[in-house]
């Protein structure tokens, strides 16, 4: 149980265009979602945290209207890279936070999303 | 704000030895304290958590780790290493156990020898 999925694992696309990324939860509900983003060799930082049906919070230095993220439904959330350039490419983990009584509050983490921009 | 190091990039130990895995946090009242690993080109994989209790704690693969408040450390530790254990292993700390997300170490690179 418990488990979150990606889509896609890996994904090339060019300079300025956009790129949908989803995670989903897929035998629970998620209350709340994070999105984070892994440099090469680096840790995972918090990119922003969302909440079903409300607006994501974004981290300092996060531009909300590059990265747009959807919570829609409490299995779904996606992320938008906007006009995409090189320098977003990334790995891109996403994490849910469900209603699951042995697990309270545990994230389970997707397998992440390899994102390359030409 | 709460932080956690990760003291060491590179550990490495030879197949059969016993392995440890360095972190120290900091954090404004009880930690909640996850060390997860990660293989190449994947996601985080769950290994173990403190919330409150016993200060040994077991996870998963034969790894567990001692919550020490007084050094402020939770160290991830296993008696015989394996090859496979090989990966990326990141120390994680959360202020409470509500909705609130982690905040991870830089990550330790673990190299079995055999």
């Amino acid at each position: 149980g418990a488990v979150v999925s990606q889509h896609p694992s890996r994904v090339i696309c060019k300079s300025g265009t956009s790129v949908k990324i989803e995670c989903r939860s897929l035998d629970f509900q998620a209350t709340t979602m994070f999105w984070y983003r892994q440099f090469p060799k680096q840790s995972l930082m918090l990119m922003a945290t969302s909440n079903e049906g409300s607006k994501a919070t974004y981290e300092q230095g996060v531009e909300k209207d590059k990265f747009l993220i959807n919570h829609a439904s409490l299995t779904l959330s996606t992320l938008t890279v906007t006009s995409a350039h090189p320098e977003d490419s990334s790995f891109y983990i996403c994490s849910a936070i469900g209603r699951i009584p042995s697990s309270y509050n545990e994230q389970f983490f997707g397998p992440g999303t390899r994102l390359t921009v030409l | 704000a709460q932080s956690v190091a990760q003291p060491e990039d590179q550990v490495n130990v030879a197949e059969g030895n016993p392995l440890t895995v360095k972190c120290t946090y900091s954090v404004s009242g009880n930690p909640y304290l996850f060390w997860y690993v990660q293989y190449p080109n994947r996601g985080l994989q769950f290994l173990l958590k403190y919330i409150t209790g016993d200060n040994l704690v077991k996870g998963s693969y034969g790894f567990e780790a001692e919550f020490n408040k007084s050094q402020t450390s939770f160290h991830l530790k296993k008696p015989s290493a394996l090859v496979s254990d090989s990966a990326l292993y990141f120390c994680a700390v959360s202020p409470n156990s509500g909705n609130t997300p982690l905040v991870f170490g830089k990550g330790t690179r673990l190299s079995v020898i055999a």
